[in-house]
């Protein structure tokens, strides 16, 4: 079945305390990104990739790296978590260039508690 | 900037009700639109999307919306609503290019009373 799977589903913490959360796609596609969702903003993006060794930042990158080594996999980390990172993250992925069908997949979300 | 509004915050429907979500955007050229459902504590789910050609797009769970230039919107319908309809709704939008990024609306709380 064609997925993104992220790991953690639910995660409680405490400042500072290292964490990275998962991401990984199934379907070969070159774009992915990182989503957080809170309250009254809807959704907004935190970075993404183009491709392997390729991504830049989004709206609202401050706290967050990540790499893309490989295709299929993307993860998000939080170097030293701050409550205000208390949020639930999505991690989608699309295929790079434009096949008429590209609409982004995402994954399961991730509830992330930082104390 | 290129963004998508959704005017409403929350709407209140009776079940068997029609129903009509705003979706308002401000692209430098026309945008691909979106609109996802998302149910209490589950991920996101496409409803429908518009790329080109026909305004009238269907789409899943008897969903339509309806593309205006003239108007910058792309409104969500449906004729009768079902209780489980009950989720939260956002538009979202994509400017051309494949290294354009989805921007999403703040959502609308849609409630269903029977």
């Amino acid at each position: 079945e064609a997925q993104v799977t992220q790991n953690p589903r639910y995660l409680i913490t405490v400042t500072g305390k290292k964490l990275t959360v998962t991401c990984s796609q199934n379907m070969n596609h070159e774009y992915m990104s990182w989503y957080r969702q809170d309250p009254g903003l809807g959704l907004r993006q935190i970075y993404y990739s183009m491709n392997v060794e390729v991504t830049d930042k989004g709206d609202v990158p401050e706290g967050y790296k990540v790499s893309r080594k490989e295709k299929r996999n993307f993860p998000l980390i939080l170097e030293s978590p701050s409550p205000n990172q208390t949020s639930l993250y999505f991690c989608a992925s699309k295929p790079g260039h434009f096949t008429g069908a590209n609409v982004l997949t995402f994954g399961a979300g991730s509830r992330l508690t930082v104390l | 900037a290129q963004s998508v509004t959704q005017p409403d915050i929350h709407i209140t429907v009776s079940e068997g009700a029609s129903l009509e979500l705003r979706c308002n955007y401000s692209y430098g050229a026309t945008p691909y639109l979106f609109w996802y459902v998302q149910s209490p504590g589950q991920g996101l789910q496409l409803l429908l999307k518009y790329f080109s050609g026909d305004t009238l797009v269907q789409g899943i769970k008897g969903f339509e919306a309806e593309f205006k230039r003239s108007q910058s919107s792309f409104n969500l319908r449906k004729p009768s609503v079902h209780w489980s309809d009950a989720a939260e709704y956002f538009c979202a939008g994509e400017g051309p290019g494949t290294a354009s990024k989805l921007t999403f609306g703040t959502g609308t709380r849609l409630q269903v009373t029977l």
